[in-house]
This record gives structure tokens, sequence and C-alpha cells, in this order.
């Protein structure tokens, strides 16, 4: 079985400071990897994927990952945080060799400092 | 193109009812996954439908229960309610449930039991 590991509950920059979430997966074969955000009383919004191909994704608001097959990492990452990035950030895996489920990690939340 | 749409947006129910949520996805999308979320456990998947069949199932008890219709239109059914069933219920829509496509997130149903 899949499953997604976010080892940090929070995480708080300064505004203009580079911000990293940081995602840990576990599947059995290849993965789909994933990042959401959630906003306050919001549904979530899909960030950027990692199917295959380039192992650096670059994906909206100017969030980009890295995919690390041999740490099994798929880190978010923003050059310079906005307060507006405050929110809560999921990663989430399907394992292609499995039930296709979508696993999503426990959320980090994130607060960027004016 | 409308979004991912959920009602209720709100919901109170006392113990021991029963209670149907509805989602209406995107245009063109037919696949419809259902999932809990809560503070304490998170992003809990509970099934996920394409083409009017169930693909995918979490790892709850029978009280809880979906179904699709033919124009992709989904519902979940929640029957004897308990308090732990208090939670956002979100609903997602893709194009299919095989893997490569993201999820679009509704704004979910907040359901409180008393």
């Amino acid at each position: 079985a899949q499953s997604v590991a976010q080892p940090e509950d929070q995480v708080n920059v300064a505004e203009g400071n580079p911000l990293t979430v940081k995602c840990t997966y576990s599947v059995s074969g290849n993965p789909y990897l994933f990042w959401y955000v959630q906003y306050p009383n919001r549904g979530l919004q899909f960030l950027l994927k990692y199917i295959t191909g380039d192992n650096l994704v670059k994906g909206s608001y100017g969030f980009e990952a890295e995919f690390n097959k041999s740490q099994t990492s798929f880190h978010l990452k923003k050059p310079s945080a906005l307060v507006s990035d405050s929110a809560l950030y999921f990663c989430a895996v399907r394992d292609m060799t499995g039930d296709y489920k979508l696993s999503f990690g426990a959320g980090t939340t994130v607060t960027v400092r004016a | 193109k409308a979004g991912v749409t959920q009602t209720p947006r709100y919901l109170i129910k006392t113990r021991g009812q029963q209670v149907t949520l509805s989602c209406s996805p995107i245009s063109g999308h037919r696949s419809v996954s259902w999932y809990q979320q809560t503070p304490g456990q998170g992003l809990q998947f509970l099934f996920e439908y394409f083409s009017e069949t169930q693909r995918n199932k979490g790892n709850f008890p029978g009280r809880f229960s979906g179904r699709q219709f033919s124009n992709s239109r989904s519902e979940m059914n929640v029957s004897t309610l308990e308090l732990g069933d208090s939670a956002l219920y979100l609903c997602a829509s893709s194009l299919s449930w095989t893997g490569t496509y993201e999820q679009y997130f509704g704004p979910g149903t907040r359901l409180t039991v008393t």
C-alpha cells in the first residue's frame, strides 16, 4: 500500500524568503505525485504533479517541486514566499501498479509573515 | 467552465439520522471521489466512482455509501449518524480514475452531528 509523509506540521517563513514544504512517499511501483493547497474554508486546489520525465516540475503560483527517486521525496518549493501563500499544503501519491487510490499526507500549515 | 459544486454547504443533523450529500463534477469529468476531512485524521479517502461504478473504496464502515448517476453527478449517504461523523466532506472530479489526471475539489459540505 502507498503512503505519504509530511514531516513538518508547520512551516514559518518571512515574506521574500524561500519556502520549502517536505514530502516523502512509499509505493510498491511507480508513483504519480501531486501537491494541493487549501485556503481557509475552501476546497483543495491543484498546484502541480509529477508523472514522468523531468524531475523538476513547475506549477501554479510560482511553485515548483523536485522528484527525487532515490530519496523517495517530492518537496514543494517557492523561491520567494508571499503572505498570500499562507495555507495548508497537501502532498498526495497514487501507486500506478496498485489500485490507483490517491493517498494524502497529513498536511503542512504554511505561515508567511510580512 | 464551472467548477465542482457540492450541496448543501452546511448541514446539522442529530445522531441516528441519515444524510445525503450531492456533488456535481466539472463538465466532461467522469470520475468522482469523496473524502472526509477532520482535524485529527486529515484527509481520508471514502470512495471513487467512474462511469457509475465504484472503482475504489476506503476503510470506512458500511454506513457510508455512494453512487454515481449517468450524468456523472454523485451522491454519498451516511446512515445512522454518529458524533464522529462530523467533518468536512469533499468531493473531487477528474477526467478518469486511472492516475495521471489531477483532481478538482469542490468547496465541501460541513456536516455537524449533534
